[in-house]
């Protein structure tokens, strides 16, 4: 069946460091990808998307590639900053039809 | 405000105690979810409506019980709670087939005592 898996936390850097966090997908067909974000206390937000293989998602300076041929869609950020301290969920969706599968999300804490 | 209200965003309740959450969208979407979030636990799926029809129920305890009256608006009632029912409870909506992944409400956090 169709799931997502993501990198465990949790992650903590520096102010201005670059920041990766893995996400590999398995799927049939051709998912739609997706990151969302929660800050503490609050729901998800939706960070990026990605459509189809070697778009290129991006929002906020993160940026993540839908890679067919590895079934990934790492997220990237260039420098990070302490406000960017959340928890990221990958998530795919199958058929375009709202079935979103998520990881199991990733801790990031960014101290000055 | 993201287009999905959640009411209240924090709850404690008794074991013995009936409460409902609300949830309401207003982006016109036809699909409601209710998603339960635990501490050191995946994001879990409970309930999914389309069009106003329940189309999943994931094993959910009797103890909750959703109700979608219009496509605006989803509740979860609940009653007899134990402890480890206590959790963030998130609502989202989404239009079937858009593609265009879910919008989340700020979620209800409860605490059952």
């Amino acid at each position: 069946g169709d799931s997502v898996t993501q990198m465990e936390g949790p992650v903590t850097l520096s102010e201005e460091a670059f920041l990766t966090i893995n996400c590999t997908y398995t799927a049939t067909g051709y998912p739609s990808l997706f990151w969302y974000v929660q800050y503490p206390g609050e729901g998800l937000q939706l960070l990026l998307k990605a459509t189809k293989a070697d778009d290129k998602g991006s929002n906020k300076g993160f940026e993540a590639t839908y890679r067919k041929e590895t079934t990934s869609f790492h997220l990237e950020k260039g420098s990070v900053q302490v406000s960017d301290s959340a928890v990221y969920f990958c998530a795919l969706d199958q058929t375009g039809a709202n079935n979103l599968f998520f990881g199991t999300g990733t801790r990031l804490t960014v101290i000055p | 405000e993201t287009g999905v209200t959640q009411t209240p965003r924090h709850l404690v309740m008794g074991m013995t105690n009936k409460k409902s959450l609300k949830c309401e969208q207003h982006l016109g979407h036809n699909a409601m979810y209710w998603y339960k979030q635990s501490a050191k636990k995946p994001l879990e799926l409970m309930f999914v409506y389309n069009f106003k029809e329940q189309t999943e129920n994931n094993s959910v305890p009797s103890r909750f019980s959703p109700e979608c009256p219009n496509s605006s608006h989803l509740f979860l009632h609940l009653h007899t709670l134990q402890p480890e029912d206590s959790a963030l409870y998130l609502c989202a909506s989404s239009q079937e087939d858009n593609g265009l992944g879910y919008t989340f409400g700020s979620g209800t956090r409860l605490t059952v005592v």
